[in-house]
């Protein structure tokens, strides 16, 4: 219940042509959506995050669209850009009422991005 | 902008012999963390620590792992006896308040731990 399932697990897009990541979630607990990106040897860097209060949230070229009755969301980046070839997580926690725990993140497989010229 | 540091950037160690990775935080962060990836694979929670105690461990923070802020400034991940299994990336992380939304997770770049 713990899971967080992401697909696909790589993809190619021409330069200027719109990545869509999907992530899907069984823990209807979960109220934190982010998405992280991560280049070789570095660590994840929080790119966007979204509450489940919203069904869509957009910052420059990258939009988290939610659903919450289908328990899913989807990361999609606008023009993509040959920069943006890096490998993208989706995570989830639960953030609610303090109950002790440190909201740990729950991460999905990854995607890697490559963007081709 | 202020990074979370990680020490060594890259780990040696033989089959059962004690680890320990360092951190330091970001300097007005409360929250610390330690996740590890396997070569490949997704981030995993191991631990999460708040008011100089563990709030929160993963199945795999077994007794073969510590945490410790033993200063104002430093976070060490100690495995006392490395198995192969144990081969990972280990990230290091920390927020200023506990919710995400608030205050994301900054993640260092990571100790590359090999077990021979």
């Amino acid at each position: 219940q713990q899971q967080v399932k992401q697909s696909p697990q790589s993809l190619i897009v021409q330069k200027g042509g719109i990545s869509i990541i999907n992530c899907a979630y069984e823990n209807t607990a979960f109220d934190y959506f982010p998405w992280y990106q991560q280049f070789p040897g570095k660590g994840p860097a929080l790119l966007i995050a979204i509450r489940p209060d919203v069904s869509e949230k957009k910052e420059g070229r990258f939009t988290i669209s939610f659903n919450k009755s289908a328990k899913q969301f989807s990361l999609h980046i606008m023009d993509s850009q040959p920069g943006d070839s890096a490998t993208y997580f989706c995570a989830a926690s639960r953030e609610g009422p303090f109950t002790g725990g440190g909201n740990k993140l729950t991460f999905g497989t990854g995607t890697q991005l490559k963007v081709e010229l | 902008e202020p990074e979370v540091t990680q020490t060594p950037s890259h780990q040696v160690t033989q089959m059962g012999q004690e680890v320990i990775l360092r951190c330091v935080p970001i300097s007005n962060h409360l929250y610390f963390y330690w996740y590890r990836q396997i070569l490949g694979q997704k981030v995993e929670f191991l631990v999460s620590f708040y008011n100089n105690e563990i709030s929160e461990k993963s199945e795999i923070f077994d007794d073969q792992f510590s945490v410790e802020r033993p200063d104002g400034s430093n976070f060490t991940l100690k495995i006392r006896s490395t198995k192969l299994e144990d081969s990972a990336m280990y990230f290091c992380a920390s927020r200023l308040d506990r919710t995400g939304a608030n205050s994301p997770l900054h993640f260092g770049n990571g100790t590359r731990l090999t077990v021979t």
